[in-house]
């Protein structure tokens, strides 16, 4: 168990939907970060909040955003749901946004919200 | 374009034997490498790393090689074990852009009794 919690486990939703996944850190982490695992790929990294502010983007499309609130738990908001947009969502959190030593950069990962569009 | 490359989509080893799973990347920019394990129906598990002023790094039956002018890194597993069976993640960081992670496609290694 890594501390990193995230709901629901499971997400069955139409196209053109919206839906919203939470996460919350281990005790202590102030950074979140959320990730897409769509089938056949790897992870690809999707936004990064560190105590409440966006730190870092990647590939993350418009309809999609997230916000970290003050208890520092996340949650990534889905809109106009496409096909396409079934994947497995992990979101992980570390103690920092970054640094040089090891246990700053480990991110936790959660089990992850696995969201099928119908 | 993918930066970072786990070339073998599976491996199929005997218990007790060692296992060796590659990596590739292409950005100069990324600092530090991770290794990560994942069970089916769990998130990826965090298993050794190393930073780009290194060239190895060992944890028990873990030891994690870098080579920095071929970019390529791998992780050693001696002796592996069945519980080892799972998809192996290679991750990197670029210096200088947070600590957001790049992986790779993952690795299903496979260790037969």
């Amino acid at each position: 168990d890594s501390g990193v919690t995230q709901t629901p486990k499971h997400l069955i939703t139409a196209t053109g939907q919206r839906v919203t996944l939470r996460c919350s850190p281990r005790s202590g982490d102030l950074s979140v970060y959320w990730y897409q695992q769509s089938l056949d790929q790897g992870l690809q990294f999707l936004i990064q909040y560190y105590n409440g502010e966006e730190r870092a983007k990647g590939n993350i499309l418009e309809r999609f955003s997230a916000q970290q609130f003050p208890d520092l738990h996340s949650e990534l908001n889905l809109s106009s749901l496409e096909l396409g947009d079934s994947a497995l969502y992990f979101c992980a959190s570390s103690l920092s946004g970054t640094s040089p030593k090891r246990s700053y950069n480990e991110q936790f990962f959660g089990p992850g919200t696995r969201l099928t569009v119908l | 374009d993918q930066q970072v490359k786990q070339n073998s989509p599976s491996l199929s080893v005997q218990e007790g034997r060692i296992s060796i799973l590659n990596c590739d990347y292409t950005n100069s920019m990324f600092d530090y490498f991770l290794w990560y394990k994942k069970y089916p129906a769990e998130g990826p598990t965090f298993l050794i790393s190393i930073s780009s002023i290194k060239d190895k790094n060992e944890d028990g039956r873990f030891t994690v090689f870098l080579n920095k002018s071929a970019k390529h890194l791998s992780l050693h597993i001696v002796p592996s074990q069945p519980g080892d069976s799972a998809v192996y993640f290679c991750a990197a960081r670029r210096n200088n852009a947070g600590n957001m992670l790049t992986f790779g496609g993952g690795t299903r290694l496979m260790v037969k009794p």
